[in-house]
């Protein structure tokens, strides 16, 4: 079974910093996706970024990059120039990839709430 | 495009009676998938449906439970008599088929008092 770990239950940043939320996943799947997806106080589940596990280039989406670490299975989030608009719960999750294609089946941690400061 | 429709936003039922929510999922899209969010936890699994088909229910709990997606109209998640621990968001999300991105709704809170 797949497991999805986040370990900073919070975290604070200043406006316009850098922050790095943190993910590790256990699983004995070669072939996966990663996303973290975002959830503002509206509650609406906001897709940030995709990693596909066997492309070795990190993914990046404007001011939101990861840093894929296959081996030691780790999938981190940094946001620069943090944004007043970016607090919300931040969730890591896991998707496999079977024979006949995505699953869409997300196995998700138990979040990170990122409060910006301004 | 309409993205992902939940209704109703917000549902309160006393215990033992029936919860009913709807997802009508993005235009084009013929999967939904159902997940749970508890208090200060994660989204779970719970149940994979294509029109007319469960693929597949390891989340659901064995009883009290069910889900469908008929031919026409939206998914249905149905809760028979419902105790304090079903209060949870409800999510639903739609993907085409094969397709590698789940659109989430803004989800169902239930609360059973």
């Amino acid at each position: 079974a797949q497991t999805v770990t986040q370990s900073q239950p919070e975290m604070s940043v200043q406006e316009a910093e850098t922050v790095t939320l943190s993910c590790t996943y256990d699983t004995s799947e070669s072939n996966y996706y990663l996303f973290w997806y975002k959830q503002p106080p509206s509650r609406q589940m906001i897709l940030v970024i995709r990693q596909e596990a066997y492309k070795q280039q990190n993914a990046t989406e404007n001011r939101f990059s990861v840093n894929f670490q296959k081996a030691a299975k780790s999938f981190s989030l940094k946001i620069s120039d943090s944004q007043l608009g970016d607090t919300a719960m931040y969730f890591c999750a896991f998707m496999k990839i079977t024979a006949g294609g995505a699953t869409n089946k997300l196995i998700f941690g138990t979040g990170t709430l990122l409060a910006v400061q301004p | 495009n309409a993205g992902v429709m939940q209704n109703p936003r917000h549902l309160v039922r006393r215990r033992g009676q029936e919860a009913r929510l709807r997802c009508s999922p993005m235009k084009g899209h013929s999967h939904v998938y159902w997940y749970r969010q508890l208090p200060e936890e994660g989204l779970k699994f719970m149940v994979y449906l294509q029109k007319e088909n469960i693929i597949d229910e390891s989340g659901m709990p064995k009883e009290r439970f069910s889900a469908e997606f008929p031919k026409e109209g939206p998914s249905i998640l149905r809760i028979q008599q419902v105790v304090r621990g079903d209060s949870a968001a409800y999510f639903c999300a739609s993907s085409r088929r094969g397709g590698t991105e789940a659109f989430f709704g803004q989800g169902t809170r239930l609360t059973v008092v």
